[in-house]
């Protein structure tokens, strides 16, 4: 079975202040995708990133930054110098490219960005 | 703007009542997925359909039921409406099963009184 472990319910940080977010795996599948969506305020879900289980190379985007670690089966997520538009719901889901197809999301983690 | 949408916004109901929530997938995206978020609850995953077909199934109640029509729009019904149904109602699209990536819509707020 899988399952994504998102150990951090609520983080509080200064602005500029960078930040991580901490997303913990569990699948026995070799294949398997990786996710990251952001959830502000206003409801809606707003797709991040997406990598593969066999592309373990780091990733920026702007302030954003992923780190792959299939060693410690974890993908982390980093802002630098945060902003209060920063604030938000923060979610780590995982799928695997075989069987039920489902998405299986961590319970998610609250960035609030104080200025 | 995902390109997914999602009617209506709002929706407030009465207990004991049906309601029919509508979602209209991204031009090309053959599989859609339900999701229900609680207040404060993550989302949880209730049912996917592919090319009209049913593919995967998650915590949905018996209450609730879905379809994807031959033009691939889907409907969510929920009947029998309990308080505790009130929630945030996310369809996502994507082009094809599992590893594609899912496009959310702007979600279906349900408040039942």
């Amino acid at each position: 079975a899988q399952k994504v472990t998102q150990a951090q319910t609520e983080i509080s940080v200064v602005e500029k202040e960078d930040v991580t977010l901490d997303c913990v795996y569990e699948t026995r599948d070799t294949t398997y995708y990786l996710f990251w969506y952001k959830q502000p305020p206003s409801g809606e879900l707003v797709f991040l990133i997406r990598r593969n289980s066999f592309d373990e190379q780091n990733e920026i985007s702007g302030r954003y930054s992923w780190n792959f670690q299939k060693s410690t089966s974890s993908f982390n997520f980093t802002i630098t110098a945060s902003q209060v538009v920063d604030s938000a719901v923060y979610f780590c889901a995982l799928t695997v490219a075989s069987g039920t197809y489902k998405y299986i999301f961590g319970t998610g983690t609250r960035l609030k960005v104080l200025a | 703007d995902s390109g997914v949408t999602q009617t209506p916004k709002h929706l407030i109901t009465a207990t004991g009542q049906r309601v029919t929530l509508r979602c209209s997938p991204r031009s090309g995206d053959l599989s859609v997925y339900w999701y229900q978020q609680s207040l404060d609850q993550g989302l949880q995953f209730l049912i996917q359909y592919y090319n009209g077909e049913e593919r995967a199934k998650g915590n949905i109640l018996e209450r609730f039921s879905a379809q994807q029509f031959p033009d691939l729009h889907s409907e969510l019904n929920l009947s029998s409406l309990e308080l505790g149904d009130s929630a945030l109602y996310f369809c996502a699209s994507s082009v094809a099963e599992g590893r594609n990536t899912q496009y959310f819509g702007p979600g279906t707020r349900l408040t039942v009184l």
